[in-house]
């Protein structure tokens, strides 16, 4: 069973457009949902993170959108650029400890010029 | 210099040969973690370990060993390479506000 659904798998978006990419988990238990960014031959690198206290964290371009009710957040890139080119992966875990970090399968993301 | 460092980078080898994938840490996190990485499943836990001598398995253990004789180091070997096993792999290390720290990867391509 899949702990964190992603969607979509690609998406394509004209530079200065808005990229967004969705997550849904599973276990009510999770208390730390990062986003990954990465980029080909690199390991993945945190890119922004949220706890469900907050409905919403931002950080420049990026923001998290967090449902907890409906137990789904969301990645928004504002006025995405070429070098936004990447995967990106959500992921849900317990924040603390050995836990394992539940990935999404990944959304690889082409900004066109 | 800081991080996670993962060696090989690029490793070929045959069906049925043993293989050791390295991974090192210059923090001292006590979480560290090997995933492999596969076109439409996203990174897979394989196994982790909350502190040295410490392990367990995670999502797809089958067919690795690890082994954290000191905090630095945790190795993934893989007893009997099986085609089914060509992937990338990714050691990661978590600090105490829960941020996960990824290497370089290895990928691993069994013939």
């Amino acid at each position: 069973q899949q702990q964190v659904k992603q969607s979509p798998q690609s998406l394509i978006v004209q530079k200065g457009g808005i990229s967004i990419i969705n997550c849904a988990y599973e276990n009510t238990a999770f208390d730390y949902f990062p986003w990954y960014q990465q980029f080909p031959g690199k390991g993945p690198a945190l890119l922004i993170a949220i706890r469900p206290d907050v409905s919403e964290k931002k950080e420049g371009r990026f923001t998290i959108s967090f449902n907890k009710s409906a137990k789904q957040f969301s990645l928004h890139i504002m006025d995405s650029q070429p070098g936004d080119s990447a995967t990106y992966f959500c992921a849900a875990s317990k924040q603390t400890g050995a836990n394992n970090l539940f990935f999404g399968t990944g959304t690889r993301l082409t900004v066109i010029p | 210099d800081a991080g996670i460092t993962q060696s090989p980078r690029y490793k070929i080898t045959e069906t049925g040969r043993q293989v050791t994938l390295m991974c090192h840490q210059t923090w001292s996190h006590s979480y560290m973690f090997w995933y492999r990485q596969d076109l439409g499943h996203g990174l897979r836990l394989i196994y982790y370990s909350a502190a040295a001598d410490i392990t367990d398995k995670g999502e797809v253990p089958d067919g690795y060993v690890v082994s954290r004789s000191k905090t630095e180091n945790f190795p993934l070997t893989l007893e009997s390479a099986t085609r089914s096993q060509t992937s990338v792999y990714f050691c990661a290390s978590r600090d105490g506000q829960g941020e996960a720290f990824f290497g370089q990867g290895t990928r691993l391509t069994v013939v």
